[in-house]
């Protein structure tokens, strides 16, 4: 079964340290990667994707993800994390072929001043 | 980016009672919209996709009858959560498909 999985419920950082937010996907094909943020009581907000290229995908509010195709993984990058960064961070796989996206469970990152 | 707009963005609502929920694309056309579901603490799951012009597809273990979902036209889709019980009570969320996907606020809902 297709499947993504984000190993830690919670990631926690000092501001100003780097963060990593891990993510792998188990999918056959050459899938999209997102990443995707949340904040309480809204919806998702995109940050990032990985479609094909460089395996070093930049983004929004100074993310960046790195593709590894042989570990299947994409985990999300910050150098210097911001207490505002806190929030609800999504891995998403979209399979080839299809318009549906599989989410992780979601790992939610508390980053203290 | 594109923009999806969602209301209301929370509503309590009594027992039994039906509660609906519209996604609408505000600057683009969308043929299908995604509908999802969201526990606490919990990742997002897919319930259906609204198609324009034809039913819903849903997928499996979702009670069509329960979450009644509608393609209006091309920039309408809604959620009607029928005869809502406390267990219906969650965080939904719509969503137009696209390379990034385009999500909506969200709607809480809360049965009482």
């Amino acid at each position: 079964a297709q499947s993504v999985a984000q190993p830690e419920d919670q990631v926690n950082v000092a501001e100003g340290n780097p963060l990593t937010v891990k993510c792998t996907y188990s999918v056959s094909g050459n899938p999209y990667l997102f990443w995707y943020v949340q904040y309480p009581n809204r919806g998702l907000q995109f940050l990032l994707k990985y479609i094909t290229g460089d395996n070093l995908v930049k983004g929004s509010y100074g993310f960046e993800a790195e593709f590894n195709k042989s570990q299947t993984s994409f985990h999300l990058k910050k150098p210097s994390a911001l207490v505002s960064d806190s929030a609800l961070y999504f891995c998403a796989v979209r399979p080839p072929n299809t318009d549906k996206l599989i989410f992780g469970t979601g790992t939610r990152l508390q980053v203290f001043p | 980016g594109a923009v999806v707009s969602q209301h209301p963005s929370w509503v309590i609502c009594k027992s039994g009672t039906s509660v609906k929920i519209e996604c609408r694309s505000l600057d683009f056309q969308a043929t299908t919209m995604f509908w999802y579901r969201q526990f606490p603490k919990q990742s997002l799951m897919l319930m259906a996709t609204s198609n324009e012009g034809s039913k819903a597809t849903y997928e499996q273990g979702v009670e069509k009858d329960k979450f009644l979902i509608n393609h209006a036209s091309l920039t309408l889709s809604t959620l009607t959560v029928t005869s809502a019980h406390p267990e219906d009570s969650s965080f939904y969320i719509c969503s137009a498909p696209g390379f990034e996907a385009f999500f909506g606020q969200g709607t809480r809902l809360t049965v009482v």
